[in-house]
């Protein structure tokens, strides 16, 4: 399976809204609702943060967001904070397997 | 709080062998799926494996097959991962993680590191 296609980098200041793409094919991303997306700060695990393209773990802020039209999903990062500055990932649910993206770095200016 | 606890990971030369473990905590393991997830420092994540609730229902990415085994042993809480044949493009920090019943990841460890070099 191919990785799905992520911006390497993005960036936005404090206060600001920044979106994050993610393309995938119709046998991932546009064939299942099971979009998942991941914060990691460095030296850390993964932190799942939406899942079943907009739903949100307890516990995380209302400021994240997920949608999906076609092959390709979004995550929203609204209200920037300086610790949203890490690394985010999505993934997909490929049918018995599952694929991830190369994984975007946010920097909060 | 579920935990899970990644070690085991070390240098390997190539055509070695290795085998994780994941001590786990804080759930119900029997009930639980357990994923197998790696990541060159720097890069994204790449999905390795799944076991279901035994070690007859698993999953593995093609890249792996027929050289990686996942396992489980309920009585330990305990996920295991063998690796065969290892490559230097097997390096890599693998994590364990729980599967959270969407499909999806909730739950990570802090990975163990393999290094495959001669």
């Amino acid at each position: 399976q191919s990785a799905l296609t992520q911006p390497p980098s993005a960036s936005g200041s404090p206060g600001q809204s920044v979106t994050i793409s993610c393309t995938g094919t119709s046998s991932d991303v546009g064939a299942y609702n099971h979009v998942s997306w991941y914060q990691q700060h460095p030296g850390k695990g993964p932190r799942l943060i939406i899942y079943e393209v907009g739903q949100r773990p307890s516990g995380v802020p209302d400021r994240f967001s997920g949608s999906k039209s076609g092959n390709t999903a979004s995550l929203t990062v609204s209200g920037l904070q300086t610790e949203d500055e890490a690394d985010y990932h999505c993934s997909s649910y490929a049918g018995r397997s599952w694929v991830f993206g190369g994984g975007t770095k946010l920097t909060v200016l | 709080e579920m935990q899970l606890v990644e070690s085991g990971g070390g240098l390997v030369q190539p055509g070695g062998s290795l085998r994780l473990s994941c001590a786990t905590s804080g759930f119900y393991f029997r009930d639980s799926y357990l994923h197998w997830v790696r990541q060159v420092p720097g890069k994204g994540l790449v999905w390795v494996a799944r076991i279901m609730r035994d070690d007859s229902d698993t999953d593995y990415a093609d890249f792996v097959k027929g050289r990686f085994t996942i396992s489980r042993d309920n009585a330990k809480n305990t996920v295991y991962l063998q690796m065969s044949s290892l490559t230097v493009e097997d390096t890599a920090l693998y994590y364990c993680a729980r599967d959270g019943g969407k499909w999806n990841h909730d739950c990570w460890g802090q990975g163990t590191l393999v290094t495959v070099s001669s």
